[in-house]
């Protein structure tokens, strides 16, 4: 079945460093979602993308689609500890599809 | 107001027992779901629902039994529980089954067994 990877696991950055990461698929994706989960909380949606090689900004994120629609990044510029948390991507048509998720800590 | 609420928020029982978690949305959407996170965080789809149907039923052991009595609520019956169902349960709900629709998710119910 579809698999979504995500590296890295885990990542450790000093507050203000940037942080991505990396979401690959072995299969086309008709769109990529993004999600993040504070620690204890529960996922939250932030943003879609639908288009081959789109690229989408919320403040301090940068979100980027592939060109063959297979990959997508994450970005954020100059880490805040408030970005704590795990970051998840997500496909689907009739059902979606979470990668593994990258676990984020930022070190104050 | 909460817009998909899910109880109870944690749930501690043995070995064996049988369980429920109930699951509403006033989101007025006709897709919901449950999925499982274990401790590694892995979100996984159990069950997807639309307008009452099942339409996604994952590799689930058939100790799982969720029901959706309307469109707004999935609720999910766990008999003869096990260590191993130890996890996050969470709803979730979208406004359609097919994909680019956000989905909104519950808070969570923390199941520990015993």
């Amino acid at each position: 079945g579809q698999q979504v990877m995500q590296i890295p696991q885990y990542q450790h950055v000093q507050e203000g460093e940037d942080f991505t990461t990396y979401c690959n698929s072995s299969t086309t994706l008709s769109n990529i979602q993004w999600y993040k989960q504070r620690p204890g909380g529960h996922p939250v949606f932030l943003i879609q993308l639908v288009k081959s090689g789109e690229v989408k900004k919320q403040k301090r994120l940068t979100f980027q689609f592939g060109e063959a629609k297979k990959n997508s990044s994450l970005h954020i510029t100059a880490t805040q500890t408030t970005d704590v948390g795990t970051y998840f991507c997500a496909s689907g048509t009739y059902k979606y599809i979470f990668g593994t998720g990258t676990r984020l800590k930022v070190l104050a | 107001d909460t817009a998909v609420s899910q109880t109870p928020k944690y749930l501690v029982t043995q070995m064996g027992n049988d369980k429920s978690i109930k699951c509403e949305q006033n989101l007025g959407h006709d897709t919901m779901y449950w999925y499982k996170q274990d401790s590694k965080k892995f979100l996984k789809i159990m069950f997807s629902y639309n307008n009452k149907e099942l339409i996604i039923n994952e590799t689930v052991p058939n100790r799982f039994s969720p029901k959706s009595p309307d469109k707004a609520h999935l609720n999910l019956h766990i008999n003869s529980l096990e260590l191993g169902d130890s996890a996050v349960y969470f709803c979730a709900s979208s406004h359609a089954q097919s994909g680019g629709n956000t989905i909104y998710f519950g808070e969570g119910s923390w199941l520990t067994v015993v």
